[in-house]
């Protein structure tokens, strides 16, 4: 059974900082690597998608990156805005178009 | 860009009654929808997988007469909690994967308040 984890489970950064989310998974049989972003309240948002053959997706201030064969992604986050906090969350794709949520990281971005 | 839309966004209702949440594909065509369950400050945990025509696959520990699913058409699947009650009270989200993009999308959120 596919499991997926996030560390940190928090984090708390001044406005500015480049900054790391990661997400670990158990079964490195994956299709598909996805970040998401969750406001309070709210959906989800997609923010990257990685397939399987990729290693790495950019958009704007963010980049995603996948090990496949070590069960890792990354999260990157250049020069945070306060705009940034929210939950990101990871999600991997099994077979059967399954999705497995890791977490989520709450990142708190202060002025 | 692919939209899932969920309505109602927020719901609040008597102990007892039922609630129909409704989830559509606004510009492609879904023939499987997946409905999620998230309590407050913890990750989403898939209930049910939605396929149109067909019974819905649930979860292990999922009540399917609890939540029934009905999909009906290739663009909107419902979910029905009957007979809530106060533990049911949770944020719910639907999603499907549009196939050109190959990613999830997510509607909004329910978020189902029982008193």
């Amino acid at each position: 059974k596919q499991e997926v984890t996030q560390i940190p489970a928090a984090l708390s950064v001044p406005e500015g900082e480049n900054l790391v989310l990661n997400c670990s998974f158990t079964d490195s049989a994956i299709y598909n690597l996805q970040w998401f972003r969750q406001d309070p309240g709210k959906g989800l948002t997609s923010l990257l998608l990685i397939q399987s053959s990729q290693r790495e997706q950019t958009s704007g201030r963010l980049n995603a990156s996948l090990d496949k064969s070590s069960g890792r992604s990354t999260l990157y986050i250049a020069a945070s805005q306060p705009g940034d906090s929210a939950t990101y969350l990871c999600a991997v794709y099994n077979a059967g178009n399954m999705l497995t949520f890791g977490g989520g990281t709450r990142l708190m971005v202060k002025p | 860009g692919a939209v899932v839309s969920q309505h109602p966004s927020r719901v609040i209702c008597k102990s007892g009654t039922s609630v129909k949440i409704e989830c559509r594909s606004l510009d492609f065509q879904a023939t499987t929808m997946f409905w999620y369950r998230q309590f407050p400050k913890q990750s989403l945990m898939l209930m049910a997988t939605s396929n149109e025509g067909s019974k819905a696959t649930y979860e292990q520990g999922v009540e399917k007469d609890k939540f029934l699913i009905n999909h009906a058409s290739l663009t909107l699947s419902t979910l029905t909690v009957t007979s809530a009650h106060p533990e049911d009270s949770s944020f719910y989200i639907c999603s499907a994967v549009p196939g050109y993009q190959g990613g999830y999308t997510f509607g909004s959120g329910t978020r189902l308040t029982v008193v």
